[in-house]
């Protein structure tokens, strides 16, 4: 089945420093890929997707590129601040075709701390 | 836009009970998924409903059972409960391959 695998964590970085979180997945087909965050106490804010090999997600200066030949999913970024410092999931969606739903499969979690 | 709401946000119970959650998803949305997170087992997916009907189930027991209704808002069962079940319970709204989550139930069962 389905799966993906994150850097294990916790990460600690001072602010201004440069990130990356590992992630690589196995997939039968052509999955959908996302990094999602969660800040203490809340649900999963979506940070960024890509659906097709090749393509560069990205938002609030985070950035991932689906690489298909190494199937993998890198979360980077520049200069983290202490407002990044969460929990950051990596997952896949692929769809059912028998069902014609999805799902959403999920990495382990990073947390992320950023020290000013 | 409205995100997507649940309630209650927290909950205690007692093993044995049965809770009901719930979920409005964003207007529009008619795909709701609900998640189990815990530190042992991470995210794991429970079932998705979509115009009323389940599509998609995931490997948990029957106890935990779902509806949606026709306005898209979706309810969440869990009967007989069990300590293991204490969690926090995530609906995500979709209408695409895009999902959207809300801010969670925790369920603490003791």
């Amino acid at each position: 089945g389905d799966s993906v695998t994150q850097m294990e964590g916790p990460v600690t970085l001072s602010e201004e420093a440069c990130l990356t979180i590992n992630c690589t997945y196995t997939a039968t087909g052509y999955p959908s890929l996302f990094w999602y965050v969660q800040y203490p106490g809340e649900g999963l804010q979506l940070l960024l997707k890509a659906t097709k090999a090749d393509d560069k997600g990205s938002n609030k200066g985070f950035e991932a590129t689906y690489r298909k030949e190494t199937t993998s999913f890198h979360l980077e970024k520049g200069s983290v601040q202490v407002s990044d410092s969460a929990v950051y999931f990596c997952a896949l969606s692929e769809p059912l075709w028998e069902t014609s739903g999805s799902r959403l499969t999920f990495g382990e979690g990073t947390q992320l701390t950023v020290n000013p | 836009k409205a995100g997507v709401t649940q309630t209650p946000r927290y909950l205690i119970k007692t093993r044995g009970q049965q809770v009901t959650l719930s979920c409005s998803p964003i207007s529009g949305h008619r795909s709701v998924s609900w998640y189990q997170q815990t530190p042992g087992q991470g995210l794991q997916f429970l079932f998705e409903y979509f115009s009323e009907t389940q599509r998609n189930k995931g490997n948990f027991p029957g106890r935990f059972s779902g509806r949606q209704f026709s306005n898209s808002r979706s309810e969440m069962n869990v009967s007989t409960l069990e300590l293991g079940d204490s969690a926090l319970y995530l609906c995500a709204s979709s209408n695409s391959y895009e999902q959207y989550f809300g801010p969670g139930t925790r369920l603490t069962v003791t």
